[in-house]
């Protein structure tokens, strides 16, 4: 079936470290977006991307469409305790008539 | 602000009881979905509406069911709750079913099965 790899599966990092997560896949997608869920919450949208290659900012997120349209790539710049929480990428395949495929999530922690 | 907001937050059941969970949107949004999130998981797709027609997973069991009445609410119906279907439950919206449709999520029901 249809599948999002998503790596790293967990990050335990510092206070003020740059985080690089990614996600691939051995399909090609048209869309790429990525989401964050707090304990208890529902995903919310960081970043959304449409085309190929496109590169994304968001405050100190920073997100890429991959040139291959098999992967993509969320990094986070100086880190804070409120970053924590579980970050899932997710893509649309056009031939999926709207489906949002999930990667399996990367869980962040924060160490203050 | 437009919104998904779902109704309880928080449900608690008896081993065969059934539960309606509500979900409601003021984004007028032609798609609804319904996930189905278990602990460490990514979220499972159930089943969705775009408009009035009812689209449903190969893999959701009978034991779940959906209505939409209107544009703004659906439903999800578990007939019969099992221990496995104690988990997060997301309803979500999206424009159309091509493209680039951009979800978005309510903020869950835990259901919660004793």
């Amino acid at each position: 079936g249809q599948q999002l790899n998503q790596s790293p599966q967990s990050m335990f990092i510092q206070e003020g470290e740059d985080v690089s997560m990614n996600c691939t896949s051995s399909s090609i997608f048209n869309t790429w977006l990525w989401y964050k869920q707090d304990p208890g919450e529902g995903p919310v949208l960081l970043i959304a991307l449409y085309k190929a290659g496109e590169l994304t900012s968001n405050g100190r997120l920073t997100a890429q469409f991959g040139i291959t349209r098999k992967d993509s790539f969320l990094n986070i710049s100086a880190s804070i305790p409120s970053d924590v929480g579980i970050y899932f990428c997710a893509g649309h395949r056009s031939s999926n008539t709207g489906k949002l495929i999930f990667g399996q999530g990367t869980t962040l922690q924060v160490k203050p | 602000d437009a919104m998904v907001i779902q109704n309880p937050r928080y449900q608690v059941t008896q081993f065969g009881k059934p539960v309606t969970l509500s979900c409601s949107q003021t984004l007028n949004h032609n798609v609804m979905y319904w996930y189905q999130q278990k602990s460490s998981q990514a979220p499972k797709l159930l089943f969705h509406y775009y408009d009035k027609d009812f689209n449903n997973e190969a893999d959701t069991p009978d034991n779940f069911q959906s209505r939409r009445p209107n544009t703004s609410f659906c439903f999800l119906d578990i007939r019969s709750p099992g221990l496995g279907d104690a988990a997060m439950y997301l309803c979500a919206t999206g424009r159309g079913v091509t493209g680039a449709n951009v979800l978005t999520f309510g903020a869950g029901s835990r259901l919660t099965v004793l």
